[in-house]
């Protein structure tokens, strides 16, 4: 079974700050990769996705994430933070083995202040 | 843009009592999701349904739950005799296709069991 594990639980950072969010996965065979948001009171967003093709994706709102496969990694990053980026952000995993089911990491609290 | 809605958005109940969770997909999906975040864990899968059966489900999802579509757009979780545990945000998400297919996630259902 697969596994997605996020290093930080809470990060903290001043606006214009940079951000890293890290995120592992383990499983032996090919998968898609997914970071969501949760804004405070809303619901789980697509921030962006990675299905094949170019490892460097980009999604809304400045974001983008590096599928790196020998790593097993999907690390989000955004050069400059903003205040309105306080959430909560969720990596996931689907195994491409004829399953859908998205198992998720244990999310990353961003707190901007600004 | 189209969105998973669902209702209520927030539901009290006692202990031994039966809920039922509803959920209206995006309506050309197919592929039909229930999803848990106990308060401080991380998005659990519970259940996946597809062409009007139930295509997975993960060990959370015993004898207490249910799922069914009723009826052309509505996708319901019923929980038979609540338990203190089943205290949880519950996400509905729906996909258009399987594996190479991005879940949307409705805003969720907090469930609160005294």
């Amino acid at each position: 079974a697969q596994s997605v594990s996020q290093h930080n639980h809470h990060v903290i950072l001043s606006e214009a700050a940079s951000l890293e969010l890290g995120c592992n996965y383990s499983y032996g065979g090919t998968v898609n990769l997914f970071w969501y948001v949760q804004y405070p009171g809303q619901h789980l967003q697509l921030l962006l996705k990675y299905f094949s093709g170019d490892p460097l994706v980009k999604g809304i709102k400045g974001f983008e994430a590096e599928f790196i496969k020998s790593k097993f990694s999907f690390n989000l990053r955004k050069p400059s933070v903003q205040w309105s980026d306080t959430a909560e952000y969720f990596c996931a995993v689907n195994a491409l083995s004829g399953y859908s089911t998205l198992t998720f990491g244990k999310g990353t609290m961003l707190l901007v202040s600004p | 843009e189209p969105e998973v809605t669902q209702t209520p958005s927030h539901q009290v109940t006692q202990m031994g009592q039966e809920v039922i969770l509803r959920c209206v997909p995006i309506s050309n999906h197919l592929y039909f999701y229930w999803y848990r975040q106990i308060l401080g864990q991380k998005v659990e899968f519970l259940v996946s349904f597809y062409n009007n059966e139930i295509s997975e489900k993960s060990e959370i999802f015993d004898d207490q739950f249910s799922v069914e579509r009723p009826d052309g757009s509505n996708f319901t979780l019923k929980i038979r005799s609540t338990k203190l545990e089943d205290s949880a945000m519950y996400f509905c998400a729906s996909s258009a296709g399987l594996e190479a297919d991005t879940q949307y996630f409705g805003p969720g259902t907090r469930l609160t069991v005294l």
